[in-house]
């Protein structure tokens, strides 16, 4: 199975400013299948990138994905207040699909 | 609007079993593979298990091998999730999700419900 290391864990950072977060792979992830997912407090996920650069339908243009191999960023270029919440990683280049354990992005 | 709906959580006992159903609407249901994905509260995202448009195919997290079965009636639109000795660590959400691309087999989730709560406690 492929483990997913996100970091940091916790992300403290004012709206206007750029994020930057980690996503590590402990093999490298088939065809880069890496996906982003955006999940707030009693909602279910978001899928926000899909083959780590592409944007799901409706995702704003300041979220990009880049990375390959065993490294990935999920950049989210000017903080909005909807921004801020938990942030996953997936990959599903492998039949046993994984997820990072999370970065939780907070308003500083 | 394209929409999954998840039910049949619930309390339930150690030792017992429950059925998970998610009812799909506004896509053709037959066409897209499924998965379920489950998060214990106040922790991350765990894949379960994954079942091909057509059911042929079926793949499952080591840790529920064996006790859980996934499965799906294209004739109602419904997916569902078998869990039998239920445990502890069971207790989580449960989130039936979609694949991103029409007739592929393990792609990215860009459909999901709202989730079904089951709690394993004596």
């Amino acid at each position: 199975e492929i483990v997913l290391t996100q970091s940091p864990g916790t992300l403290s950072l004012s709206p206007g400013e750029r994020a930057t977060l980690s996503c590590r792979a402990s093999q490298s992830v088939g065809t880069n299948y890496l996906a982003w997912y955006q999940q707030k407090p009693g909602q279910p996920p978001r899928l926000l990138i899909y083959g780590t650069s592409s944007r799901a339908t409706g995702i704003p243009d300041r979220f990009s994905g880049s990375g390959s191999g065993t490294d990935f960023t999920l950049t989210i270029s000017r903080l909005e207040p909807a921004d801020f919440a938990v942030y996953y990683c997936q990959q599903y280049g492998s039949f046993t699909i994984t997820f990072g354990q999370g970065t939780r992005l907070e308003i500083k | 609007q394209v929409q999954l709906v998840e039910s049949g959580g619930g309390v339930v006992q150690p030792g017992r079993s429950l059925r998970l159903s998610c009812v799909a609407s506004a896509f053709t249901f037959s066409t897209y593979s499924m998965h379920w994905v489950r998060q214990a509260p106040g922790k991350g995202l765990e894949w379960v298990a994954i079942i091909s448009h057509d059911g042929s195919q079926k793949y499952y997290v080591d840790s529920v091998k064996g006790r859980f079965t996934i499965s799906r009636d294209n004739s109602k639109n419904t997916l569902y999730l078998q869990i039998n000795s239920l445990r502890a660590e069971d207790t989580a959400m449960y989130f039936c999700a979609r694949d991103r691309i029409v007739q592929w087999f393990g792609d990215a989730f860009d459909i999901w419900g709202h989730g079904t709560m089951v709690t394993v406690s004596s």
